[in-house]
């Protein structure tokens, strides 16, 4: 099936630090969708975007729908410990009524 | 309001076992998906269920697995003659309709012996 490339793979990062990663495709997409994982639980939807060049903020986070709809990425400001998690990205493919995730971008923030 | 719930939370099955898996996605929720995350993995989708149309099957690893979706709302994975490489947590996530934004449960995790 479609492929998405998530990176970074991981990130080790200092509490205050600001991150960010990103999503890329080779397909077009409707739809970019950012995930939290925390140990244990289901992924909770962190952000959606549904047109190219849309910039979205939720807290300290905020994610771009890329202008090609190829890619998309996801900034989190000022990081603390409770950002640990696993990030993952999901966008619905022009045709397709299900979406494609990214491997998944684990994070963890040093206190 | 209540979110997707997932049933049991954990389950422990020896090898050549079947199990049943439940999902109750949000009230309301037209698509249902099933997607398995093996330890350290991302997601990998299985099954879909959109309103009383025939169900995407494609992500189906094998002829072991099969689900239903009753009423258009509570939904059960089966796994039969369950194998060592089953052993991932499953998880179910409704949406509003396809493609929509997914909500998931805590999933459940299967172990087996």
């Amino acid at each position: 099936g479609q492929q998405l490339n998530q990176s970074p793979q991981s990130m080790f990062i200092q509490e205050g630090e600001d991150v960010s990663m990103n999503c890329t495709s080779s397909s077009i997409f409707n739809t970019w969708l950012w995930y939290k994982q925390e140990p244990g639980e289901g992924p909770v939807l962190l952000i959606a975007l549904y047109k190219a060049g849309e910039l979205t903020s939720n807290g300290r986070l905020t994610a771009q729908f890329g202008i090609t709809r190829k890619d998309s990425f996801l900034n989190i400001s000022a990081s603390i410990p409770s950002d640990v998690g696993i990030y993952f990205c999901a966008g619905q493919l022009v045709g397709y009524s299900t979406l494609t995730f990214g491997k998944g971008t684990m994070l963890l923030v040093s206190p | 309001g209540a979110g997707v719930s997932q049933s049991p939370s954990n389950k422990v099955t020896e090898k050549g076992k079947d199990v049943e898996l439940r999902c109750d996605p949000i009230s309301g929720h037209t698509a249902l998906y099933w997607y398995r995350q093996s330890l350290g993995q991302g997601l990998e989708f299985l099954i879909y269920f959109q309103g009383n149309s025939a169900p995407d099957k494609s992500g189906l690893p094998s002829d072991r697995f099969s689900a239903e979706r009753t009423g258009g709302s509570v939904s059960t994975l089966t796994i039969q003659r369950t194998q060592q490489e089953d052993s991932a947590v499953y998880l179910c996530a409704s949406s509003v309709t396809s493609g929509n934004e997914q909500y998931f449960g805590p999933g459940t995790r299967l172990t087996v012996t």
